[in-house]
């Protein structure tokens, strides 16, 4: 079964503390492995699609790697505008989405 | 920019109601999700769609129906709510073929059931 586990489940920094999110994964023929923000009350906006390992993606203060079992999400010089909920989810190849449980982060002016 | 909206952003209705949540999305895309989002559970798949008038069920379809009459069109129908289906709700879309299809998600439409 295709499992999807993010870590921490949340995360305090101060602004301009670098960090990254995991997200690590279990599945059978990786089709995809997508990066979302979520803001409160709002539904998902997607940031990155990464489909092989070594793989790189990046946009503004946000990079995200790909390896055969995981993914990280760098946050560099983060900003209180950062703030969010982070979420991760893979697609096998002919299967659904599949979530992870989201990393809430704050981060602090 | 892929455009994906929701009918409404908050509903409140009586346990018993029978409940509409539409959904359209202006990209042309074949395929549509309904999702619940609770606290603790993540998102939860109820139903999709891979064409009109197609309709496969998720990993939690009960007490959910949905209804996809035109392309861009999948509405959810709560055919008599419980107070335990309150809950986000959001609607997702993808296009078909290329490398992966990144789902695009509408705005989410919160629902309290009394």
């Amino acid at each position: 079964e295709d499992q999807v586990t993010q870590s921490p489940e949340a995360l305090r920094l101060q602004e301009g503390e670098s960090s990254s999110l995991n997200c690590s994964y279990t599945v059978s023929g990786l089709r995809g492995l997508f990066w979302y923000r979520q803001d409160p009350g709002k539904g998902p906006e997607f940031l990155f699609t990464l489909y092989s390992a070594g793989e790189e993606k990046e946009k503004e203060r946000l990079k995200a790697t790909l390896t055969k079992k995981e993914s990280f999400l760098h946050i560099t010089a983060p900003k209180p505008e950062d703030s969010a909920t982070y979420l991760c989810a893979v697609q096998a190849y002919g299967q659904n989405f599949v979530f992870g449980p989201g990393t809430r982060l704050s981060v602090l002016p | 920019d892929v455009k994906v909206t929701q009918s409404s952003r908050y509903l409140v209705k009586r346990t018993g109601e029978k409940v509409f949540l539409e959904c359209v999305q202006d990209m042309d895309h074949e395929n549509m999700f309904w999702y619940r989002q609770d606290p603790g559970l993540g998102l939860r798949l109820i139903y999709f769609s891979y064409d009109v008038k197609m309709k496969e069920k998720g990993d939690i379809p009960e007490g959910y129906s949905v209804s996809r009459e035109k392309k861009e069109r999948f509405s959810l129908i709560l055919e008599s709510a419980s107070t335990n289906q309150t809950s986000m709700y959001l609607c997702a879309s993808t296009g078909v073929g290329g490398r992966g299809e990144t789902q695009y998600f509408g705005p989410g439409t919160r629902l309290l059931v009394l």
